[in-house]
């Protein structure tokens, strides 16, 4: 079974540019995470999907985050402009369901540097 | 908000020995996961613990939920150069089951040969 796949791998930005990334879940799985890593700090939460619909964005600064997933399959991050503090690892997580206790599965996800 | 504590953030450790990290929690966990993580890669599964005393093991991993469900432990028993990475303890906060985990800061293991 294929693992999440995410693109690209790395990516040196300045700041005020845009950048986006991609992410195809594993296959069948509905659910869908984005989550920032900041150095030296666990992942957190930015955006959920449930199939094409979003259920939790309270941790994503909508000022200049945006994110979608239009067919409910594979689903896209964009920063608009970016900052310095955005400087970070973006990574894609799926599991089958949100409505019980299932494993989220992680994909290498993808290194920010913004100068 | 959940928080959760890893300690120790960093752990050396001579190949063969023994080793343990502990995830506290100030809520009740409800699903508690651990994860592996190496630099420039995203998070590997380990193991996802449920119900108050259970326990489980791979390998030489071995994690532990206390009865209280506000502590797990992650102990690698003859540790190798492969269990070198981040260990990284994750929650469900909220009992919904709808996976919406918090995160440790995690524990960097290094092993010594």
């Amino acid at each position: 079974e294929a693992g999440v796949a995410q693109s690209p791998r790395y990516k040196i930005i300045e700041k005020r540019q845009s950048v986006a990334f991609w992410c195809n879940p594993i296959s069948g799985h509905a659910t869908l995470y984005w989550y920032q890593q900041i150095l030296g700090q666990g992942p957190k939460l930015l955006i959920q999907f449930q199939n094409n619909g979003v259920v939790d964005d309270s941790q994503l600064p909508k000022d200049r985050f945006s994110a979608e997933r239009l067919k409910g399959v594979d689903s896209t991050l964009k920063i608009q402009p970016a900052k310095l503090e955005d400087s970070a690892v973006y990574l894609c997580a799926s599991s089958s369901s949100r409505f019980v206790l299932e494993t989220q599965y992680f994909g290498p996800g993808t290194r920010l540097l913004v100068l | 908000s959940q928080e959760l504590e890893q300690s120790p953030q960093s752990l050396i450790v001579q190949e063969g020995k023994n080793l343990t990290i502990n995830c506290t929690s100030s809520k009740t966990l409800y699903g508690l996961y651990w994860y592996k993580q190496k630099y420039g890669e995203g998070l590997i599964f380990l193991m996802m613990l449920q119900k108050g005393g259970e326990e489980k093991s791979h390998e030489k991993i071995t994690a532990k939920l206390d009865e209280k469900k506000q502590q797990s432990s992650l102990h690698i028993t003859a540790s190798q150069p492969s269990h070198a990475g981040i260990y990284l303890c994750g929650a469900d906060c909220n009992n919904f089951g709808n996976e919406k985990l918090t995160f440790g800061t995690g524990t960097r293991l290094t092993i010594i040969p």
